[in-house]
């Protein structure tokens, strides 16, 4: 069975900090597949990063996405107070359990 | 803009069938580069995709989890996509969401907003 692991469950960041989160999949996969997401409480996804590390449409230059194989991350490079959300990892048919990036 | 939005009852008894259908608006449902997808959501729980199919009918993937439960369909004429899920439980209690899916990348990019069922007798 494919498993995406996200890690960690919950980031606790202050606004301007970095934030790290990690997604490592259970077998080597294309980078081409994996996309980034953000879900705000009662929102739909909305789409973030796809193929490891490309932005989507409208997605600010603080999201950054990178990493290869098994191992990728998402990066926010100073949180702004609406990017407080849940993040998750996707690829083709799994998603990633999410991340919770909360304020400290 | 392309929208996509969900209809059907938001509550379903044990043992029967829920059925959803999302309607796309500001764009054609019959183009080459996409299918046509479903997700759900248990509530303070995370996505789990259902399955997908292409415009034409002639390719559909399920989540083998829930394949032998669910059907997708796709009505051009109509600019609709369905859902039906047979024999549910109450674990199947979700936000089920409709989605457009990049067939070449396999990615999300246009999502529904979501509509709530409830399995409950």
């Amino acid at each position: 069975e494919f498993v995406l692991t996200q890690s960690p469950g919950t980031l606790s960041l202050s606004p301007g900090e970095r934030a790290t989160l990690s997604c490592r999949a259970s077998q080597s996969i294309s980078s081409n597949y994996l996309a980034w997401y953000q879900q705000k409480s009662g929102q739909a996804p909305r789409l973030l990063i796809y193929a490891a590390s490309s932005r989507a449409a409208g997605i600010p230059d603080r999201f950054s996405g990178s990493g290869s194989g098994t191992d990728f991350t998402l990066t926010i490079s100073r949180l702004e107070p609406e990017d407080y959300a849940v993040y998750y990892c996707q690829q083709p048919g799994t998603f990633g359990q999410g991340t919770k990036v909360e304020i400290k | 803009q392309l929208q996509l939005q969900e209809s059907g009852p938001g509550l379903v008894k044990p043992s029967e069938t829920l059925s959803l259908t999302c309607t796309v608006s500001g764009g054609s449902i019959s183009v080459t580069s996409y299918y046509w997808a479903w997700i759900r959501q248990p509530p303070g729980k995370g996505l789990e995709w259902i399955g997908s199919m292409y415009y034409s009918g002639s390719n559909s993937y399920y989540n083998p989890s829930l394949k032998s439960r669910v059907t997708i369909s796709v009505d051009t004429s109509k600019n609709q996509f369905s859902l039906k899920m047979s024999s549910v439980t109450a674990a199947d209690t979700a936000v089920y969401y409709c989605a457009r899916q990049l067939v070449a990348l396999n990615y999300f990019d246009y999502w529904g907003q979501g509509t709530l069922v409830t399995v409950s007798s």
